[in-house]
């Protein structure tokens, strides 16, 4: 299994150039959640899904937008990107057996 | 005030000590706990679940206090491998809502 995995890994933007930072997770996990982490603030979420086709806001969903398509896969998507969204976004999925999130690697992104 | 609060650190103690982190958290209707790790610009992974009861996962202890609303976790015999960040995370019953601190650094030292 690979677990949970995102790309990029490294993104560059220009401000108002959009995006989308993609996620797949190949452990049929019904819950899966988009978060970003700046220093000091720890990871914040942005946007969860309890199943496929449902989505729902979390903390921080200014400026993004999601995407569940199907079961495996969730996507996370700048519009218009800001020099606010520079961070860390990390995708994870939830195993409600164990009650454990598995993270993806993570993307960085700059927007300049 | 945070939903889920920790003390930022860093910790830097030597190599051998035992080392305690506490988290508070501020929803009652709470209902899971866990400890996770962070390496530096890794992702989190899971340390360990937090149960009522207290839990132990070879040198390291967990406990949850329900009625004063906090999370500890203590290292013992702490390990140069030990170095990391450790996120104190707070979920409801259905995992819809699960809360972050913002992680205490910790700094083993030979």
């Amino acid at each position: 299994n690979a677990g949970v995995t995102q790309t990029p890994k490294f993104q560059v933007l220009k401000t108002g150039q959009s995006m989308t930072l993609q996620c797949a997770q190949d452990m049929n996990h019904n819950s899966m959640y988009w978060y970003r982490q700046d220093p000091g603030m720890g990871l914040r979420l942005i946007y969860y899904s309890a199943s496929e086709g449902t989505t729902d806001k979390g903390e921080v969903p200014n400026g993004y937008n999601v995407s569940r398509l199907n079961k495996r896969e969730f996507s996370l998507r700048l519009e218009s990107a800001a020099p606010s969204q520079t961070s860390v976004y990390f995708c994870a999925s939830f195993q409600e057996l164990k009650e454990t999130q598995y993270f993806g690697p993570g993307t960085r992104l700059l927007v300049l | 005030r945070k939903e889920v609060e920790q003390d930022p650190g860093p910790f830097n103690v030597p190599e051998g000590a035992t080392v305690a982190f506490n988290c508070t958290y501020s929803n009652s209707a709470s209902q899971s706990f866990f400890w996770y790790r962070q390496d530096c610009r890794k992702e989190p992974k899971l340390l360990m679940s937090v149960y009522s009861s207290g839990n132990e996962d070879g040198r390291f202890t967990a406990q949850l206090n329900r009625a004063s609303q906090y999370i500890s976790l203590l290292i013992r015999d702490s390990k140069l491998s030990d170095s990391a960040t450790y996120l104190c995370v707070v979920g409801d019953s259905s995992a819809s809502k699960i809360i972050f601190g913002s992680g205490t650094r910790l700094s083993i030292r030979p």
